[in-house]
């Protein structure tokens, strides 16, 4: 089973500050990369995919990806209650299979 | 909610019954999964389908089977349900195609067996 690692938390920032997520994978020929954010008793909704090397923006949220160190993280700048929930980062290797996700990071975001 | 429902949302259950879980999606996805997530392990893959009656196991997917007679239902069923598969059910539906793939999630459907 191809890893991906992702660090359990919890993660605390204070209100207004960015948070930092990370993840890292084993299998080089990862094709897709994604972030899904995971409330207390809901399902993973999805907020960042990303397929190319480099930075892409979305509103507070950027995902970065560097396929050369098999790294891929999450900022989320501005960092409101709100966002405090679970991140799941998850990899496709081939198109149609299943998603390989991390276990998860907390992230508690204190007013 | 990506027209993804699930039901029922919640059930208890004994030990060594047959259990069915049911996924519906409005949108006619060709491609539907069933994962379960438990904690310290994550979101698993039991099984998933890439077509009416076409479908194909996951990492974990002794003591299930699944179906699809039709695009939009997927079935699971626990054939005899063991304490080992007490779990939170999703299903999902991928969109998109490539590397430009995504799936999105339904409900969920919290298990006990018993």
């Amino acid at each position: 089973q191809k890893e991906v690692e992702q660090n359990s938390g919890p993660l605390s920032v204070p209100e207004g500050a960015i948070a930092s997520l990370n993840c890292t994978y084993s299998d080089r020929g990862s094709q897709s990369f994604f972030w899904y954010r995971q409330y207390s008793g809901k399902s993973p909704e999805l907020i960042m995919s990303i397929y190319s090397n480099g930075d892409k923006e979305d509103g507070r949220f950027t995902a970065q990806l560097n396929k050369a160190s098999q790294y891929v993280s999450l900022l989320i700048r501005d960092s409101q209650p709100s966002d405090s929930a679970t991140y799941l980062c998850a990899v496709i290797v081939n198109s149609g299979y299943a998603l390989n996700f991390g276990k998860g990071t907390s992230l508690l975001v204190t007013p | 909610d990506a027209g993804i429902t699930q039901s029922p949302r919640h059930k208890v259950t004994e030990t060594g019954t047959p259990v069915t879980l049911r996924c519906h999606q409005t949108e006619n996805h060709r491609y539907m999964y069933w994962y379960r997530q438990d904690p310290g392990h994550g979101l698993r893959l039991i099984h998933y389908s890439y077509g009416v009656k076409d479908t194909d196991k996951g990492e974990v997917s002794d003591g299930y089977s699944v179906s699809r007679s039709k695009t939009e239902d997927f079935l699971l069923t626990l054939e005899s349900a063991t304490s080992s598969q007490t779990s939170v059910y999703f299903c999902a539906t991928k969109r998109g195609t490539g590397v430009q793939e995504t799936q999105y999630f339904g409900p969920g459907t919290r298990l006990l067996v018993l």
